[in-house]
């Protein structure tokens, strides 16, 4: 069965500071992946996909993820985080047999001034 | 250009009471998907149309659930009768078609029952 795993709950990373939001999945195939963020009162909103190429994907606001299929991997990044990317982020997985998208429990970033 | 639209936002009954949720997909989409998230979780697919047809419903529980997308543009989810465990966000989200995994969401309907 398909499958999305965010390890952690909650992320905590100062201002400025570098941040990571982990990923891992298990697909039959060649997985798509995704990172949605949202935030309070909102619909999920896209920031990035993979599905094919460049195993490093930019994405909106600066995110990026790195592709890892050795790993079975894709975790969220940002080289410098802001107050405002405080939110709850989403991973997502797509592929194999069906066209269903899994979503991840979500973790949420919370970026302290 | 327009996203998804929903409504209503937010929506209180009580419990065997029916509700009904409307979605309005970004124009040309020919995909809409209803999930449901609950608290704490990711959302989770209830039903997948493809214009009218429904392609995936493996995930409603159809003894209370239903849906419909008469015309492949806008659809309606509708409970009835809602239980005290169907207090959940609904999501609707659409895509260009099934082969384009990059879903647009809706802000949900937040739905309490009491």
């Amino acid at each position: 069965a398909q499958s999305v795993a965010q390890p952690e709950d909650q992320v905590n990373v100062a201002e400025g500071n570098p941040l990571t939001v982990k990923c891992t999945y298990s697909v039959s195939g060649n997985p798509y992946l995704f990172w949605y963020v949202q935030y309070p009162n909102r619909g999920l909103q896209f920031l990035l996909k993979y599905i094919t190429g460049d195993n490093l994907v930019k994405g909106s606001y600066g995110f990026e993820a790195e592709f890892n299929k050795s790993q079975t991997s894709f975790h969220l990044k940002k080289p410098s985080a802001l107050v405002s990317d405080s939110a709850l982020y989403f991973c997502a997985a797509g592929g194999g047999a069906t066209n269903k998208l899994i979503f991840g429990t979500g973790t949420l970033l919370a970026v302290q001034p | 250009e327009a996203g998804v639209v929903q409504s209503p936002r937010y929506k209180i009954i009580e419990k065997k009471q029916p509700v009904a949720f409307w979605c309005n997909p970004i124009s040309g989409h020919n995909t809409l998907y209803w999930y449901l998230q609950n608290l704490g979780q990711g959302p989770e697919l209830l039903i997948r149309y493809e214009n009218e047809e429904a392609v995936d419903d493996s995930q409603l529980p159809k003894d209370r659930f239903s849906a419909e997308r008469l015309k492949g543009v806008d659809s309606t989810l509708k409970i009835q009768p809602a239980e005290l465990g169907d207090s959940a966000v609904y999501l609707c989200a659409s895509s260009l078609s099934q082969d384009t995994y990059e879903q647009y969401f809706g802000p949900g309907t937040r739905l309490t029952v009491t």
